[in-house]
């Protein structure tokens, strides 16, 4: 079936760097975009950037711009979202999300990122 | 950024109740938005998109309608897997934007 697997928790330093990574199955993994939206603790979700796995062009929300790197690579089907710089205002829970027909239609697991000294 | 402003917040509502949750754009956004659902613990499930499409395996329950900058979310009868938090998507252009959620709980 279609999924994105996500990378394990994170607890990281700040001004530490984490990537997370997503890998997806059951689909062509080149045809949809990949977007990323994390959640902080008791908090809403936050839309963060995109990827075209095809082409690797990217976008990013304003606020991660410079912060925020999305890559991937296509022979293993995954998707990777760095951020450098953490500050204890990066602790969330990572989303990466498939686009279909409008929506996000498939959603990773979720990777937990804690940031503490 | 285009902003959207959820409303409301929180909703305390009883099994069988008719709800309605309402997104505004900051500006035209045609049909491009969507509502998701998300329990604790759980990453969000698409309910709808292109604001008025039910996605394939979500009750019959759950409609999307508006266009432009006014869209809701109605549930026709409250079922107790409903209580949860409810959130709007542009995907009109980039960046995308988040309603800040509503919280329907049980009365």
């Amino acid at each position: 079936q279609v999924q994105l697997v996500q990378s394990g928790a994170e607890v990281k330093k700040p001004g530490a760097s984490v990537r997370v990574s997503c890998k997806a199955s059951g689909y062509t993994f080149t045809t949809y975009d990949i977007n990323w939206v994390r959640q902080a603790p008791g908090q809403g979700l936050e839309w963060m950037g995109w990827m075209n796995p095809n082409s690797g062009y990217t976008g990013y929300a304003q606020k991660f711009q410079g912060r925020v790197t999305i890559t991937r690579d296509t022979s293993i089907n995954t998707a990777y979202m760095e951020v450098t710089g953490l500050r204890s205002e990066d602790t969330a829970v990572y989303f990466c999300a498939r686009e279909f027909e409008g929506g996000l239609d498939v959603w990773g697991q979720g990777t937990t990122v804690t940031v503490s000294s | 950024a285009i902003q959207m402003t959820q409303s409301p917040s929180s909703l305390s509502a009883s099994v069988g109740d008719r709800v309605t949750i309402t997104c505004r754009a900051s500006q035209d956004i045609r049909h491009d938005l969507g509502w998701y659902q998300q329990k604790p613990g759980k990453a969000p499930k698409v309910l709808i998109y292109d604001a008025s499409s039910l996605r394939s395996g979500v009750p019959s329950r759950f409609s999307g309608g508006g266009s432009g900058t006014e869209f809701t979310l109605t549930i026709s009868s409250l079922q107790p897997e409903d209580f949860a938090t409810y959130y709007c998507l542009q995907d009109h252009n980039y960046p995308y934007t988040f309603g800040q959620g509503t919280k329907l709980e049980i009365k």
